[in-house]
């Protein structure tokens, strides 16, 4: 299995700009995640999913969409990229949501965004 | 307010030596608590998780205990190796959803 992959690894942008960061996983996980980490701070969840056709906002969601038609897939989209959107995005992906022993969380490589 | 807090926020430890990292958090109710490791330009891979419990639980040379009635974790590192570098995330799972609270990490280098 190759678990969660993420592309673009990097990205720069123009201010304005949008683009699509892709996550895939094999791992037939319902539950998907995004996240941006920030330097010196915690990472911090945009979005997720419970399922294919379900999404939900997470902490941050402010700028970004997502769609996930898909089990596999759950793309973000930046449709007005911004400074203040430079950071690391992580996805991750789990098979439960009860918060209990089974559903850790796995973790994609990264994508590196920079916004100018 | 941040709902875990690490410390310290960045060490050094020669190789070979022992380290002990900290974490204090209020989420409450809390299902699970987990160390991960996050190598530098990686995501992080679960290190350790413990239930509420639980006051210990061991990785090879990683040890993570809890008090859950001070509400704090701390994770040891034993015979530190180069490998060892990376960031060490606190993680405390919410009883009855998945919205994980993160803490900042604490930086460790291991140095030769």
């Amino acid at each position: 299995n190759a678990g969660v992959t993420q592309t673009p690894k990097f990205r720069i942008l123009k201010i304005g700009q949008s683009m699509t960061l892709q996550c895939t996983q094999d791992m037939n996980h319902n539950y998907m995640y995004w996240y941006r980490q920030d330097p010196g701070m915690g990472l911090k969840l945009i979005y997720y999913s419970v399922g294919a056709g379900i999404t939900d906002k997470g902490e941050v969601p402010n700028g970004y969409n997502v769609s996930r038609s898909t089990t596999e897939d759950f793309p973000l989209r930046l449709e007005l990229a911004a400074p203040s959107q430079t950071s690391v995005y992580f996805c991750a992906s789990s098979s439960r949501v009860s918060g209990g022993l089974e559903d850790t969380q796995y973790f994609g490589p990264g994508t590196r965004l920079t916004v100018l | 307010k941040n709902q875990v807090e690490q410390s310290p926020q960045s060490l050094i430890i020669l190789e070979g030596k022992n380290c002990t990292l900290q974490c204090n958090y209020t989420v409450s109710p809390f299902s699970n608590l987990r160390w991960y490791k996050q190598d530098t330009g990686r995501g992080p891979v679960s290190l350790t998780i413990m239930t509420f419990s639980e006051n210990t639980k061991s990785n090879g040379r990683y040890t993570a205990t809890l008090d859950a009635d001070t509400k704090q974790s701390s994770l040891h590192i034993t015979a530190s190796q180069l490998s060892d570098s990376a960031s060490y995330i606190c993680v405390v799972i919410p009883y009855g959803n998945n919205r994980l609270a993160f803490g900042k990490g604490n930086q460790v280098v291991v140095i030769p």
